[in-house]
């Protein structure tokens, strides 16, 4: 069964720093979006991206991050520099265009900023 | 914009009861669709279920069942003959167009043996 794929896992990095996180969404799904969850609480929409734009964003999605599909298969999430109140789970999650919405989730990467 | 509430912070069940999340959905749109997702503690979020907001039939899979009653907003959903197995934070959420989803708080559901 096709799934969403994301990398690394575990992402350790220090305040100020840049991030990138990767995510494979499933191949024939058109939407793209990233959620974070902060530790022990709920699930919070970041963005969504189709036909290679941003399609909608929450207020979180300030100018420090931005997202990327670099070719056919994956789907960047950057943070340009990363603060404590960034330690998050980040999902990458994909939808098909038409029909269904259920959107079908990465396992997630844990991003600890320290 | 959209509020989704899932009262029930946490419940706790011995196997085989049966137990019932609840969910409400705020929204003005009259079409939407609502959706529960299970988060068991490796982390990721699997999706059980969504409902259209202008389909009001119930559905059944398996020990799960899904009650929506657009007069009340709600979107319940009931584990039949809990196991352990099914102790995992759910998760309801809601989209207006199809697009962004937003989550409720979720409910952790603990079943002891």
């Amino acid at each position: 069964e096709p799934e969403v794929t994301q990398t690394p896992s575990h992402q350790v990095t220090q305040m100020g720093q840049e991030v990138i996180l990767r995510c494979v969404p499933i191949s024939n799904h058109l939407y793209f979006y990233w959620y974070r969850q902060i530790l022990g609480q709920k699930v919070e929409f970041l963005v969504s991206f189709y036909n290679n734009e941003i399609s909608e964003k929450s207020e979180i999605f300030d100018d420090q991050f931005s997202v990327e599909r670099p070719d056919g298969s994956n789907f960047t999430l950057k943070i340009r520099s990363t603060k404590l109140e960034d330690s998050a789970m980040y999902f990458c999650a994909s939808r098909v265009e038409r029909g269904a919405y259920e959107q079908y989730f990465g396992p997630g990467t844990r991003l600890t900023v320290t | 914009a959209q509020k989704v509430t899932q009262a029930q912070t946490e419940i706790s069940v011995v196997e085989k009861e049966d137990v019932t999340l609840d969910c409400v959905y705020e929204t003005r749109d009259t079409t939407y669709y609502l959706f529960w997702y299970k988060q068991p503690p490796s982390g990721e979020l699997v999706f059980l279920i969504r409902r259209n907001s202008f389909d009001e039939q119930n559905e059944i899979s398996g020990r799960y069942s899904w009650n929506f009653q657009k007069s009340t907003s709600s979107f319940n959903f009931t584990i039949t003959a809990s196991q352990v197995v099914d102790s995992a934070v759910y998760f309801c959420a809601g989209s207006n167009a199809g697009n962004m989803l937003t989550f409720g708080g979720g409910t952790r559901l603990m079943v002891k043996p």
